[in-house]
């Protein structure tokens, strides 16, 4: 596709179960993003991949989330023994390195926990 | 990375210029200045990038004084569907570590 496409749009969960979210960044696209965004606050930066370089993962709120970037290009973020507080909606937004610093984010994936 | 201080909210009416200014007093030399808008329910989406002076596009206008300490994103004639929040970023061009603020509310009233 032309954008940035994440799954499941929608995600209710039960406390304590595992969640993995899906991002299909841009094609070419070396940079990808993630973030959070609970109702009517700010995108808390969670987790940067750039090319082959080490992940900025100085954002992940605790050890029970981590994301992977699979051959430079779709990323999976993983929430382990979800809590009640982790429901937001999760962002994903990839860019060019080099053009600038436009990225594209895509609708974002709605996850509640029950 | 730069830090931003942005209004928490504005409010205007339909057909009044809004200007939204965002405060980088740390700038760095090889910094940039975006900024990006994002409606409810949606990712945001890019506006509109500047080093100096002034910038426009089919969007909006980006002022940015002689000492970059601060820029102002300016949106002519707004309607009701440019109610959004307004983000500003200061980071170096191709750096693309990106981290919001909290943005500003704009809220456009009939």
């Amino acid at each position: 596709g032309a954008g940035v496409s994440q799954s499941p749009s929608n995600k209710v969960t039960e406390k304590g179960k595992d969640v993995e979210l899906r991002c299909d960044p841009i094609s070419g696209h070396t940079a990808l993003y993630w973030y959070r965004q609970s109702l009517g606050q700010g995108l808390e930066f969670l987790i940067y991949f750039q090319g082959n370089s080490a992940p900025d993962k100085s954002g992940l709120p605790s050890d029970r989330f981590s994301a992977e970037r699979t051959g430079g290009s779709v990323s999976t973020l993983t929430i382990q023994r979800t809590q009640q507080e982790d429901s937001a909606v999760y962002l994903c937004a990839s860019s060019l390195r080099g053009e600038g610093t436009e990225a594209f984010f895509g609708q974002g994936t709605r996850l509640t926990v029950v | 990375l730069a830090k931003t201080t942005q209004p928490i909210s504005m409010d205007s009416y339909e057909g009044q210029e809004v200007n939204i200014t965002c405060s980088h007093n740390n700038i760095a030399t090889n910094d940039y200045i975006t900024w990006y808008q994002q409606f409810p329910s949606q990712g945001p989406r890019f506006i509109i990038q500047g080093y100096k002076t002034k910038v426009t596009n089919e969007v909006a206008s980006l002022f940015i004084p002689a000492d970059r300490k601060s820029s102002t994103l300016s949106l002519p004639r707004v309607s009701l569907s440019d109610t959004a929040v307004y983000y500003c970023l200061v980071g170096p061009r191709g750096n693309n570590d990106m981290r919001f603020g909290a943005g500003t509310r704009l809220t456009v009233k009939p």
